[in-house]
Formats: C-alpha cells, sequence, structure tokens
C-alpha cells in the first residue's frame, strides 16, 4: 500500500512568517493530495487539496505544491495568525478510490 | 445542516465489553469511513462503505466489525474491547463529483478509553 511521510512533526513561528510542511508519498499511482487542518478536540477539516495534473493551487493564504516525479507535495502558508495554529495532516490516495494514507500530522504553533 | 455526526462523543469501557459507535450523515454522501487516530500515528483506516450494502476492510480492521445500516448510516463496533483499542475514533463521509474525486468530511471524534 501507499506509505506517507510527514515532516517536521512540530513547527513554530512567529506570526506574520511563513510555514511549510512537507510530506513524500511512494506509490506512482496516487493522484490526489488533501490536506486537513484539525484543531484541538475537533475532527480534520480540508483546507486545500491538489490533483496530479497541476503542480501548485493557492487559496489565500494557503499553497500546496507537487513534484510527482519526486514524490513529494508541501503546504505553504503565508502571513501566519495565531488561528493557524493546529494540527496538520496531509494526505495521499487516488481520487477515484477510498482509500486515503495520512501523515502522522505537523503540529503549528504560532506565536503573537 | 449538521454533516456527520458521531455518538458517543467520551466512552470508558472495560476489557471484553463490546460497544457499538454510531455515525450518521446527512449530505446524502454515497461513501463512509471509520478511521482511528493514534499518538504518532495519523488517521488510519479501519473499514469503510462504498455505498450502501457493501463494506470493505481497511488498514488496521482486526478487533472491529462495521454495519452500513442506510445510506446515512454507518456504526462501528467493537465486540470484546482491548486496550489497545484506546483510541480517537473518526467517522467520515464522501461523494464521488465528476471530475474532482473523493473529498472526505469528518464527524468530530469519540474519544474511547479501554481500561
Amino acid at each position: 500500500g501507499e506509505n506517507v511521510e510527514q515532516h517536521p512533526s512540530t513547527l513554530s513561528v512567529q506570526e506574520g512568517d511563513s510555514a511549510v510542511i512537507k510530506c513524500t508519498y511512494s506509490d506512482s499511482a496516487s493522484n490526489y493530495f488533501p490536506w486537513y487542518k484539525q484543531e484541538l478536540g475537533k475532527g480534520p477539516q480540508l483546507i486545500i487539496d491538489i490533483r496530479s495534473n497541476v503542480g501548485e493551487k493557492k487559496d489565500q493564504r494557503i499553497a500546496v505544491t507537487l513534484n510527482k516525479t519526486a514524490k513529494h507535495f508541501s503546504l505553504h502558508i503565508t502571513e501566519t495568525q495565531p488561528e493557524d495554529s493546529a494540527v496538520y495532516f496531509c494526505a495521499a490516495g487516488r481520487n477515484t478510490g477510498n482509500q486515503f494514507y495520512f501523515g502522522t500530522g505537523t503540529s503549528l504553533t504560532v506565536i503573537p | 445542516n449538521a454533516g456527520v455526526t458521531q455518538t458517543p462523543k467520551f466512552q470508558v469501557l472495560k476489557t471484553g465489553q463490546s460497544m457499538t459507535l454510531q455515525c450518521a450523515q446527512d449530505m446524502n454522501h454515497n461513501s463512509m469511513y471509520w478511521y482511528r487516530q493514534d499518538p504518532g500515528m495519523g488517521l488510519r483506516l479501519i473499514y469503510y462503505s462504498a455505498s450502501e450494502g457493501t463494506t470493505d476492510k481497511g488498514e488496521v480492521p482486526n478487533g472491529y466489525n462495521v454495519s452500513r445500516l442506510n445510506k446515512r448510516e454507518f456504526s462501528l463496533r467493537l465486540e470484546s474491547a482491548a486496550p489497545s483499542q484506546t483510541s480517537v475514533y473518526f467517522c467520515a463521509s464522501s461523494i464521488k463529483q465528476v471530475n474532482s474525486g473523493n473529498t472526505i468530511y469528518f464527524g468530530e471524534g469519540s474519544w474511547l478509553t479501554v481500561v
């Protein structure tokens, strides 16, 4: 099956700085890469996703990049705010399938 | 619009006891899932149901059973709870959309402790 690795496990940044979280995957057939944000005591919420036919996608302060050749994808958050503090998960799978494999999570703390 | 609703939110079980986690979604989604979340392990798929009437094993199905009662409801049963099943359980649902594939929506989680 797929194996997704995520780094770093913890990340602290000053408010206003950028944060980058990186993931690698092993299955070259994976073509859908969502990112989830999980706040304390809540379920994960989808914040952005990318499909393998594009290399980059942006949504306001959040962007995701994908390098299919190297099998890695990254989440970029610019101008971080305290409310960005949460655990972020990457995932990989096939967008026509039902099994998605998650990374182990990154705990992001934005220091005011 | 409640989305994905799961009950109970918290439960403490003794080893060997049984229990059922209930899940319902009101988004008319075809597929439903049960994940468990453990520290340092991310989210791991236990079972999923691609459509009403079907269920399939995920990464970690041992010790669990599921029932897709109808399109809205998908329950997870622990027949004989073990301490290794102490975890946070998430139900989720998704619908395949034309040109965009599956997008998964999660419930709020159920915290289960087996002593």
